[in-house]
């Protein structure tokens, strides 16, 4: 069965570092999600895309983050200068347009800032 | 958007035992998804549920919908140590966001 797939893992970085967090989305999808979870906490809305821009985006999806879709596969978000708090499992979605369909989540990345 | 509230919070049983949850949700859905997270991983679709369904098998799973009050459940039948983690609800078909609950924790004790 096609899956969600996220690259890395986990992902260690310095604060201020940027970091990119890949996604590849099962193929036929057209919606790409981001979400993320603080430890203990809720799973967090980010923001969500299709053709090629951003359809709607919290209030946590400040200037520091951004997302795109470089190519026909790839779907990353990309956190420019990272911070302490940011460290989380960032969790990567796709659906298609159907109306029936249901968002797929791939296993996470967990971003541990020092 | 869409949100699913799921109670209990926390459930705590003995291997064997069968397990419900509850789920409620505000606005009118196209489906109804139940996921599972393991702690520390990601989110594991489970079953899902069409709006017009009223219950659906699937293994040890059997799910509910009563649209007319916006609310579903979850049983888990011969429940098993694996089964421990928590449990969502909610639709996730629509082009919104969708926005979790705080999930019912699930611990099935050996």
């Amino acid at each position: 069965e096609p899956e969600v797939t996220q690259t890395p893992s986990h992902q260690v970085t310095q604060m201020g570092q940027e970091v990119i967090l890949r996604c590849v989305p099962i193929s036929n999808h057209l919606y790409f999600y981001w979400y993320r979870q603080i430890l203990g906490q809720k799973v967090e809305f980010l923001v969500s895309f299709y053709n090629n821009e951003i359809s709607e985006k919290s209030e946590i999806f400040d200037d520091q983050f951004s997302v795109e879709r470089p190519d026909g596969s790839n779907f990353t978000l990309k956190i420019r200068s990272t911070k302490l708090e940011d460290s989380a499992m960032y969790f990567c979605a796709s659906k298609t347009s159907g109306r029936f369909d249901t968002q797929y989540f791939g296993p996470g990345t967990r971003l541990t800032v020092l | 958007s869409q949100q699913g509230e799921e109670d209990p919070q926390a459930l705590s049983i003995q291997e064997g035992e069968n397990a419900t949850m509850n789920c409620s949700y505000k606005t009118s859905i196209n489906n109804l998804q139940w996921y599972r997270q393991n702690s520390g991983r990601g989110l594991v679709h489970l079953i899902l549920i069409r709006s017009n369904e009223r219950e659906k098998h699937s293994g040890r799973l059997r799910v509910t919908l009563d649209t007319s009050k916006k609310s579903s459940s979850l049983l888990i039948t011969a429940s098993r140590a694996a089964d421990t983690a928590s449990y969502f609800c909610g639709d996730t078909s629509g082009t919104y966001k969708y926005i979790f609950g705080t999930g019912t924790r699930l611990k099935v004790l050996a």
